[in-house]
């Protein structure tokens, strides 16, 4: 079964560069969800859309921005990267807006700024 | 973390023991859910519990949730070299439908 696909698997970027996450969510599945886990921390929510509006926000910095295209796919833009943007971005996807549905994990991203 | 805690934080046990790990959390939630994540990768869905269950169970697993108590269970039987990883606790809160994790538990399986 088709999963989620994040896209690139690794990325090495300096200080106050600029970065572009992809995630491409399972097949007919319409919401996406964005969270960074730190180095030895939990995953923290940062940003989920719905038919490509933005449906809640967590703890996302002013210099990232996100958005849902019209095949469904997402992008997370980061600039001015920090030393502490350094971590996993996982994007998730499911269908609808239930709180019962199984968000669905991609393998993440691992961003490192040097 | 912004929801929970877990407890313990790392656990150690010989292949073939249970291993029990707990999650409480701090506001009224519709579901809580049960990850894995090996060393740096994926989280693996494992188990949902809804806020009106007490209990349920997949393969091996079995999965508690007391809501007076705001907390919850996970307990693996007959553990393998394996089901070494790290593996968190997430709620859903009432309202919302974002994933707030906990710390999470650092399990190791000695063979």
């Amino acid at each position: 079964a088709a999963g989620v696909i994040q896209s690139p698997r690794h990325l090495i970027k300096e200080k106050r560069e600029t970065a572009t996450l992809k995630c491409y969510p399972i097949p007919r599945h319409d919401t996406v969800y964005w969270y960074q886990q730190g180095p030895g921390q939990d995953p923290q929510f940062l940003i989920s859309f719905y038919e490509k509006m933005q449906s809640d926000k967590g703890s996302i910095p002013d210099r990232f921005s996100a958005q849902q295209f019209s095949d469904y796919h997402s992008e997370l833009n980061m600039s001015s990267l920090e030393l502490g943007d350094s971590a996993l971005y996982f994007c998730a996807s499911t269908t609808g807006v239930s709180s019962y549905n199984e968000q669905f994990f991609g393998p993440g991203t691992r961003l490192t700024v040097l | 973390s912004q929801q929970g805690e877990e407890d313990p934080q790392a656990l150690s046990i010989q292949e073939g023991e249970n291993a029990t790990m707990n999650c409480s959390y701090k506001t009224s939630i519709n579901n809580l859910q049960w990850y894995r994540q090996n060393s740096g990768r994926g989280l693996v869905h494992l188990i949902l519990i809804r806020s009106n269950e007490r209990e349920k169970h997949s393969g091996r697993l079995r999965v508690t949730l007391d809501t007076s108590k705001k907390s919850s269970s996970l307990l693996i039987t007959a553990s393998r070299a394996a089901d070494t990883a790290s593996y968190f606790c997430a709620t859903v809160i009432q309202g919302a439908q974002k994933l707030v994790f906990g710390q999470g538990t650092r399990l190791t399986i000695n063979p």
